[in-house]
């Protein structure tokens, strides 16, 4: 069953705009983390953030994490047409634990 | 980093026969790995969850009997689909914990086509 549920379904910007996409979930988790996928392709890990973290970076990700409204957002900042992907989150309740993913949001970035 | 192959990327065969998926960690030893299926334009849906010398446990609705999952080292496990039928043409994607900060480290995935 599907935890995470993306929004938006789709995002369409220019270069160099933000891209803010965001994950909701349901129930306790250990981990959040945002992978990309490039089309027909495998999953490429972004970044994790834990239950007890609020925000991360990484380069020119930003990802923010409120437990409360079960909720997360990844931002990419000044985007490139490369970064055209679907984006999914997936949230752990443990360490090993497998993986629940969303739906997964797509980004096409306009030259 | 870690790296997962998975081998092949695209196979077609025939309704009928069976295939055969290799993911392999190629640095690191995995003794978890973790299979899905991936339809068009869809998330990723587990189906099962592979363990080094122990039986693979499936996720609720996946036939065990139809998808055969082997784990015999720590850098190897296997996808066998039996009896293949159109309705199993999917996107099949294998991952394994890396060692660093909980990431998993999906294998390129392999395109199955059903004739």
């Amino acid at each position: 069953s599907q935890q995470g549920e993306e929004d938006p379904q789709a995002l369409s910007i220019q270069e160099g705009e933000n891209a803010t996409m965001n994950c909701s979930y349901k129930t306790s988790i250990n981990n959040l983390q945002w992978y990309r996928q490039n089309s027909g392709r495998g999953l490429v890990h972004l970044i994790l953030i834990r239950s007890n973290e609020r925000e991360k970076h990484s380069g020119r990700l930003r990802v923010t994490l409120d437990t409360s409204k079960k909720r997360s957002s990844l931002l990419i900042t000044a985007s490139r047409a490369a970064d055209t992907a679907s984006y999914f989150c997936a949230t752990g309740t443990g360490a090993n634990s497998k993986l629940t993913f969303g739906k997964g949001i797509t980004l096409s970035v306009r030259p | 980093g870690a790296v997962v192959s998975q081998h092949p990327s695209r196979v077609i065969c025939k309704s009928g026969t069976s295939v055969k998926i290799e993911c392999r960690s190629l640095d690191f030893q995995a003794t978890t790995m973790f299979w899905y299926r991936q339809f068009p334009k869809q998330s990723l849906m587990l189906m099962a969850t592979s363990n080094e010398g122990s039986k693979a446990t499936y996720e609720q609705g996946v036939e065990k009997d139809k998808f055969l999952i082997n784990h015999a080292s720590l850098t190897l496990s296997t996808l066998t689909v039996t009896s293949a039928h159109p309705e199993d043409s999917s996107f099949y994607i294998c991952s394994a914990r890396g060692d660093s900060n909980y990431g998993y480290t999906f294998g390129s995935g392999t395109r199955l086509t059903v004739v």
